[in-house]
């Protein structure tokens, strides 16, 4: 069974440039998850969704940042424009759903804004 | 101070046995959990514990909770090189829709 698939695994972009991600969880799974990890930290989530809903995105910077999971399984994240800290590691994991103890990550893409 | 704090580096030779440590804040905390994270690679979970629990114990992995002093470690017997990584200690809170709030991760390199 194939784990939660992400792309790009490495993005280099300007400053003010916009950008997107992808995400695409594990079958089945209603809850998926956005975090963003900054270099040396642990990741900090952004965006949870159950099915289509975002059920918390207070985390997530709204003046730029954006997400969507129209459909319920596949999730895009865009961040538009980018600025030279939101150079990260965003990471997408998902779970069968909220109640569920297990999350699953992707391996991430690495963002680097210059 | 953060929810959930992790000490930066831990060394220790091969064969020898690792204990990485995690302290956290939340006495409603559900479930603790310990993933680890190879360089360039995504998050691997490697072993949880529900709150009401002491230890738990699967193969290597020995995790041990302690709630009074909001304190869990996790054991690597026998540890190997192939066990450097990054380990992170997370913890979910029911009422945040177990949303993960991680540590800042510990280091663990392994010397043969």
């Amino acid at each position: 069974e194939a784990g939660v698939v992400q792309s790009p695994r490495y993005k280099i972009i300007e400053k003010k440039q916009p950008v997107a991600f992808w995400c695409n969880p594990i079958s089945g799974h209603n809850t998926l998850y956005w975090y963003l990890q900054n270099l040396g930290q642990g990741p900090e989530l952004l965006i949870r969704y159950e099915n289509e809903e975002a059920v918390d995105d207070s985390q997530l910077p709204k003046d730029r940042f954006s997400a969507e999971r129209l459909k319920g399984v596949d999730s895009t994240l865009k961040i538009q424009p980018a600025e030279l800290g939101d150079s990260a590691v965003y990471l997408c994991a998902s779970s069968l759903d909220q109640r569920n103890t297990e999350a699953f990550f992707g391996q991430g893409t690495r963002l680097t804004v210059v | 101070g953060e929810d959930v704090e992790q000490s930066l580096f831990l060394s220790v030779r091969e064969g020898d046995s690792s204990v990485i440590n995690c302290t956290y804040t939340d006495s409603s905390s559900t479930y603790l959990y310990w993933y680890k994270q190879e360089p360039g690679a995504g998050l691997q979970l490697l072993t949880y514990i529900f709150s009401n629990m002491d230890m738990k114990q699967d193969q290597r992995l020995t995790v041990l909770l302690n709630k009074k002093d909001k304190h869990l470690s996790l054991r690597i017997a026998d540890t190997q090189t192939g066990d450097s990584a990054i380990y992170f200690c997370a913890e979910t809170r029911r009422q945040a829709g177990n949303m993960l709030t991680f540590g800042g991760g510990t280091r663990l390199m392994v010397k043969p």
